[in-house]
């Protein structure tokens, strides 16, 4: 099993709304990550979590803030977003060992914002 | 910062027709991932090169690393339509720790019924 499941698939909201996304493993990987990706390009990482910990923060506005509840749950807390925060937010996560380098995907979350 | 480009950005060809994409970096990753991406969903791993000058086959698909590890190229023998979509090649940089990801510009590939 490499799923990775994101909820909800679509979101819209509007500048004022706090929402969140959530995303799920059960495959022991120790390593979650948030991108973001816009149309037609390639996906940008936000955050990762090693650990259950925050390790990488690729300068994120505040608007967007992660948590990682325990080592399968990864959120991502979404409040005063503007419009062009408008694209595919993607959960991915990676196993230790050898094969670390090795990032799995969830479907993405679709967010508009209105 | 590392980057990796991919060629070509888009590519629209015939059923049954042969391909190549490529992904050149002036930078030498410890391993490279290729993922396929279909629209509104998550990309998805294809594969997976260590060694330079590694060559890994799936089905119609030859991967290969290059012998510095710097490049890579997926060859597409016998397109077909399913194999539509955003192909991503993504490098771990050597000798980082674990989680960073460079991805490349990305390929769109049609394949024409």
């Amino acid at each position: 099993d490499t799923e990775v499941t994101q909820t909800p698939k679509h979101l819209v909201m509007g500048m004022t709304n706090k929402k969140s996304l959530k995303c799920e493993q059960h495959m022991g990987h120790r390593a979650m990550y948030w991108y973001k990706q816009k149309a037609k390009k390639p996906p940008e990482l936000m955050f990762v979590y090693s650990y259950e910990k925050l390790s990488i923060n690729e300068s994120v506005p505040s608007r967007f803030s992660p948590e990682c509840p325990n080592s399968s749950l990864l959120n991502l807390h979404l409040h005063a977003l503007q419009p062009e925060d408008s694209a595919l937010y993607l959960c991915a996560s990676s196993p230790e060992g050898s094969t670390k380098n090795i990032q799995y995907f969830g479907a993405g979350t679709r967010l508009s914002v209105l | 910062t590392q980057l990796l480009e991919q060629s070509p950005q888009f590519l629209s060809i015939q059923e049954g027709e042969n391909l190549t994409v490529y992904c050149n970096s002036s930078s030498v990753f410890s391993s490279l991932q290729w993922y396929r991406q279909e629209p509104g969903e998550g990309p998805v791993l294809l594969v997976t090169v260590v060694t330079g000058g590694e060559v890994k086959k799936l089905k119609r698909l030859t991967f290969q690393f290059g012998d510095a590890r710097k490049d890579s190229s997926l060859h597409i023998t016998a397109a077909q339509p399913g194999d539509t979509g955003l192909y991503l090649c993504a490098g771990a940089p050597r000798g980082f720790g674990n989680e960073k990801l460079t991805f490349g510009t990305g390929t769109r590939l049609t394949i024409i019924p």
